[in-house]
């Protein structure tokens, strides 16, 4: 069965660094999604993206956040200047078209900021 | 703003009902889901309700009221393996998504 891949699974990092998670979605979905989730918290929705540009986001993806499809098959999200606060589960997800009621979503990437 | 309750802890008993209830404020509405996330994991999908009305798919149904902004999902003859946060999100527009706090289900034997 397809299913959404990312990595890393964990990423370790100073506070200002910068960092990129990844994400391969299903091969034949076309739109894609960043959610984040602080331990013990919501599942938050981040961004939206498709046609190679973003759809929706929410108010946390402010400027320091940025999404990009590089290739055929990956989809990452960066992060240019890490906080304390950016520590958290980021899970991707995918789904074949807008209106799919069922978003998949990778195992996720837990970054912890130092 | 995006309001979406849902009672943070619940119990029940192996083989009994379990419904979870799920009530919302939001900007928009394009559909109401309901996702099973265990511990450390990832959401996975259960049920997606855009018209008033029950879905059942096995044994999970959920209901949604648009007019109340008030949905539920029903579990039946629970299984311990049925232990898990459930979330209730929901679609406010085209391409977004909001979730709610979690209901965390403790089936007990």
């Amino acid at each position: 069965e397809p299913e959404v891949t990312q990595t890393p699974s964990h990423q370790v990092t100073q506070m200002g660094q910068e960092v990129i998670l990844r994400c391969v979605p299903i091969s034949n979905h076309l739109y894609f999604y960043w959610y984040r989730q602080i331990l013990g918290q919501k599942v938050e929705f981040l961004v939206s993206f498709y046609n190679n540009e973003i759809s929706e986001k929410s108010e946390i993806f402010d400027d320091q956040f940025s999404v990009e499809r590089p290739d055929g098959s990956n989809f990452t999200l960066k992060i240019r200047s890490t906080k304390l606060e950016d520590s958290a589960m980021y899970f991707c997800a995918s789904t074949f078209d807008s209106q799919s009621y069922e978003q998949y979503f990778g195992p996720g990437t837990r970054l912890t900021v130092t | 703003g995006q309001n979406i309750d849902q009672p943070t802890e619940m119990t029940a008993t192996e083989g009994a009902i379990v419904q979870i209830n799920c009530t919302y404020q939001t900007s928009g509405f394009n559909g109401l889901f309901w996702y099973q996330q265990h511990a450390g994991e990832a959401p996975t999908f259960l049920s997606y309700n855009v018209l008033d009305g029950l879905e059942e798919k096995g044994r999970f149904s959920s209901f949604l009221s648009r007019s109340k902004g008030y949905s539920y999902l029903l579990l039946k003859e629970l299984q311990m393996k049925d232990s898990a946060s459930y979330l209730c999100a929901v679609r406010p527009h085209n391409n977004d998504m909001r979730f709610g706090a979690g209901t965390r289900l403790t089936v007990k034997p």
